[in-house]
């Protein structure tokens, strides 16, 4: 039983075009969503965060969307670039009691020059 | 300030073997986690500290895995009669204080564990 679903393996966009990645999770409890990056021989380098309480948090190239009532959340990166190319993973947990986190199966995202 | 470290990096044993991981933690972080991924998975959670007490085990945490954490710092995961079903990326990551912070973890490189 999956409670947080990365549908899309792998996803290949052009350096400079937009990237969208996408989230779905089953859990209600959860109210607080992260993205991390993996690198190869990396641990996870967490990228961004929302909490339910939001629709939408921006840093920098990286935005967040969150809609509760779909269950669903997405990375937008733009533009794209060669560095971005990772393992994207998502993950959720209830942000009261700061319990351990859920993660999707992750997208490999590839960026191309 | 110095991140979550992990050692070793990388374990080969063979089957029946007894392995251990250490993991230090960023300091003042008192929130230690375990967990464990394997090939196409995300990292699934194994086990939890606040300070040294364990909160939380894993269902996956067979009888042959334990974890201590005894001063509160670092973190020792011990893996009993190692089986091929064990090889995987063991991740460490820790927390700041739980009220008033945000439930950022901060990742490890991990221990690749490969049992032959």
């Amino acid at each position: 039983d999956q409670q947080v679903k990365q549908n899309s393996p792998s996803l290949s966009v052009q350096e400079g075009r937009i990237s969208i990645l996408n989230c779905d999770y089953t859990n209600s409890m959860f109210d607080y969503f992260l993205w991390y990056k993996k690198y190869p021989a990396e641990g996870p380098t967490f990228l961004i965060s929302i909490s339910s309480i939001k629709d939408k948090n921006e840093d920098g190239r990286f935005t967040v969307f969150l809609n509760k009532s779909a269950k669903h959340l997405s990375l937008h990166i733009v533009p794209s670039q060669p560095g971005d190319s990772a393992v994207y993973f998502c993950a959720a947990t209830p942000l009261r009691g700061n319990t351990p986190l859920v993660f999707g199966k992750g997208t490999r995202l590839s960026v191309i020059a | 300030d110095t991140g979550v470290s992990q050692d070793p990096r990388h374990k080969i044993t063979k089957r029946g073997q007894n392995v251990t991981f250490r993991c230090d933690p960023i300091s003042e972080h008192n929130r230690l986690y375990w967990y464990r991924q394997t090939l196409g998975q995300g990292p699934e959670f194994l086990t939890y500290f606040q300070n040294e007490a364990q909160l939380e085990k894993s269902r996956l945490l067979s009888d042959r895995f334990s974890a201590e954490r005894p001063k509160g710092s670092f973190s020792t995961l011990e893996i009993q009669r190692t089986e091929q079903g064990d090889s995987a990326m063991y991740l460490c990551a820790s927390s700041p204080r739980a009220w008033g912070s945000k439930n950022i973890q901060y990742f490890g490189a991990g221990t690749r564990l490969s049992v032959l």
